[in-house]
């Protein structure tokens, strides 16, 4: 079982809908949680960061984190077609020597059409 | 533009041989991350630097190493490489270990 589940998707949606993405964790550790957007072949782009559960928003975009149920969510609002990209959920526990590394779901793509 | 820069953008070479990936942080951030992409693989973290110090290992081949210069640039070798060590290959720095991680724009590396 991978320590992060992500649907693939793909998902498509019409502009101005509500997008909602979703991840899965097994991994009691985790401490922080990040969304990270990824146009193809391009470096991921940090969206969303949060360490603990419950709601934070920034414009369009909310990220809820549900600790208790091992379960983070990304909502975006008035989607638009450059929307249209790959979504990471990405989760970190800080290791023993004080390293820290990055565990990410297999990304969901979106596309929202006009 | 992440402030994280990565060269080359592209590599292309051939099998049993060894490149090096360069990566230079964002100004003021202390750690650097090397991750590798691929399409069954997606996003795996192979080694994290602080400082000049090696802080944390994935799964990272014994082939591949890393080291971080005084400067704080970052290189990533591989060797002896093989047709499966196609992917894109990322860096990622933060300031401090646990903090956020910004990503570069990847380097990637067709072996043929």
């Amino acid at each position: 079982q991978k320590e992060v589940e992500q649907d693939p998707g793909p998902l498509s949606v019409p502009e101005g809908a509500i997008v909602s993405l979703n991840c899965t964790y097994s991994n009691s550790a985790f401490q922080y949680f990040m969304w990270y957007r990824q146009y193809s072949r391009k470096g991921p782009e940090l969206l969303m960061y949060t360490y603990s559960s419950g709601n934070k928003e920034d414009g369009r975009f909310t990220a809820q984190v549900d600790k208790s149920s091992k379960y983070i969510s990304l909502f975006i609002r008035d989607s638009q077609p450059s929307d249209s990209a790959t979504y990471l959920c990405a989760m970190s526990a800080r290791l023993t020597g004080g390293g820290n590394k990055l565990t990410f779901g297999t990304g969901t793509q979106l596309k929202v059409e006009l | 533009d992440s402030g994280v820069t990565q060269t080359p953008k592209h590599l292309i070479t051939a099998t049993g041989q060894r490149v090096t990936l360069r990566c230079s942080p964002r100004s003021g951030d202390l750690s650097v991350y090397w991750y590798q992409q691929s399409l069954d693989q997606g996003l795996q973290f192979l080694i994290q630097y602080y400082n000049g110090e090696e802080r944390a290992k994935g799964n990272i081949l014994e082939r591949f190493s890393a080291q971080q210069f005084p400067d704080l640039h970052s290189e990533l070798n591989l060797s002896s490489l093989e047709l499966g060590d196609s992917a894109l290959y990322f860096c990622a720095s933060s300031v401090w270990t646990a903090d956020t991680q910004y990503f570069g724009p990847g380097t990637r590396l067709t072996v043929l």
